[in-house]
């Protein structure tokens, strides 16, 4: 069974910086697609970025591109999300996802970040 | 940028269909992905490649495909249904995961 679980959000001031983790199991996690995909409170899904299963491709949607890093560690079966220069409309609740077989997501619980001063 | 365009509501009773429609330029060369969210929770995958419906999920939820648009339908509609769906798909080069703005089914 596909597990992940996302850690690391919390309370950042606007220009701060948050890395989130998200821990993989129940299935070969070096062979997948990994995404962050995140959703303001009330609103709905955003796709954030991907990355190949090497690391040789990552993809950004507009609004993060330059402030947001997408990482992976395959011996340590993890996501990683770096983000920098936070603004208060990357207020959201962000999901770990993989990419199946079929090209759908599965999905962890999430962790909320929330930018406020 | 590509955009995934669905209603913003639909509502039906017990026992009727729901129809969720799903348009986008790319979607007759990209796959589509339906999600149903409860609040609170995450999306749960309710149909797949376009009209395959994974282990788990009911009978009643069907997807089709027609060019530019594809269609989440709900046959029998039960109360429990009442939630957040929204289709998922890619850009022409698969490049970019794009979501559709999101419908939100009320069962009268």
């Amino acid at each position: 069974e596909v597990q992940l679980v996302e850690s690391g959000g919390g309370l950042v001031q606007p220009g701060g910086s948050l890395r989130l983790s998200c821990a993989a199991s129940g299935f070969m996690f070096s062979s997948y697609w990994m995404s962050w995909v995140r959703q303001a409170p009330g609103k709905g899904l955003e796709w954030v970025a991907n990355v190949n299963q090497d690391e040789a491709e990552k993809h950004y949607v507009d609004s993060v591109k330059g402030r947001f890093t997408i990482s992976r560690d395959n011996a340590k079966n993890s996501l990683y999300l770096q983000m920098n220069s936070l603004r208060a409309e990357d207020t959201a609740v962000y999901y770990c996802a993989r990419e199946g077989d079929y090209g759908d997501l599965s999905w962890g619980q999430g962790t909320l970040v929330t930018v406020s001063s | 940028s590509y955009e995934l365009t669905q209603p913003p509501s639909v509502s039906v009773s017990p026992g009727q269909t729901a129809r969720i429609t799903c348009s986008g330029d790319a979607l007759p060369k990209q796959y589509a992905y339906w999600y149903q969210q409860k609040p609170g929770q995450a999306p749960v995958l309710v149909i797949y490649k376009d009209s395959e419906r994974p282990s788990g999920i009911p009978e009643r939820f069907s997807g089709s495909s027609s060019g530019t648009t594809v269609t989440l339908t709900i046959s029998g509609v039960q109360a429990e249904d009442e939630a957040d769906y929204y289709c998922q798909s890619a850009d022409s080069s698969a490049t970019y995961v794009v979501f559709g703005g999101g419908t939100k089914l009320t069962v009268l």
